[in-house]
């Protein structure tokens, strides 16, 4: 079945510290979104990225959809960067897969 | 800014009781889903509406059951609830199936 991975699994940086977090699809995809959680928090939406580069701040997401990946850059992370970040391919089938998350703690 | 509102935030029940949770989006989407997190984190769907119709049920225990009034509402009536129904149970609304999906803060159940 349609598989997303994400990579790392869990990273944890220094403040100001760069992460490359990366997912990969499985099967042919329409389009991906990026989404941000903090512990028990909502589920944001972090980049609606079909294809290209997006850039909003710190953060950079880049997909390539021929490939079947995606990737988030996060510059100078910060300690409020902390949280889990999932990635999730929207297969043309009325419903999104999800990986498993990237868990991310930034330390002072 | 939320425009996915989910009802209740929390719930704590026993075995064998029924829940039902409620979800309204002000987006103007046709298309309504509900996800199951568990506590690892990971998030599976479990139903798609699309115009109040049904378009995605994922092996879903029967118990389970959706119902929608109109396309800006989809709630979840849980007939029985048993402790692997713990869970974040997050709705989330979309145009036509995709592309961009908006979520709600989720509804966090606890059977005991």
């Amino acid at each position: 079945g349609q598989q997303v991975q994400q990579s790392p699994t869990s990273l944890v940086l220094q403040e100001g510290e760069n992460a490359e977090l990366q997912c990969n699809f499985s099967t042919s995809l329409n389009s991906m979104q990026w989404f941000y959680q903090r512990p028990g928090g909502s589920l944001i939406s972090v980049f609606y990225n079909p294809s290209g580069t997006k850039q909003s701040g710190r953060l950079t997401s880049t997909t390539v959809i021929k490939e079947r990946r995606s990737s988030l850059h996060i510059s100078s992370s910060q300690i409020t960067d902390s949280g889990t970040y999932l990635c999730a391919m929207d297969a043309g089938n009325y419903k999104y897969v999800f990986g498993a998350g990237t868990r991310l703690k930034v330390i002072a | 800014e939320t425009a996915v509102f989910q009802t209740p935030n929390y719930h704590v029940t026993q075995v064998g009781n029924e829940v039902s949770f409620n979800c309204k989006q002000t987006l103007g989407h046709d298309t309504m889903y509900w996800y199951k997190q568990d506590s690892k984190k990971l998030l599976k769907i479990m139903f798609s509406y699309n115009n109040k119709q049904l378009i995605v049920n994922e092996t879903v225990p029967r118990r389970f059951s959706p119902q929608s009034s109109d396309k800006a509402h989809l709630n979840l009536r849980i007939k029985s609830v048993e402790p692997e129904d713990s869970a974040v149970y997050l709705c989330a609304s979309s145009l036509m199936g995709g592309p961009e999906v908006f979520f709600g803060k989720g509804t966090r159940l606890t059977v005991v």
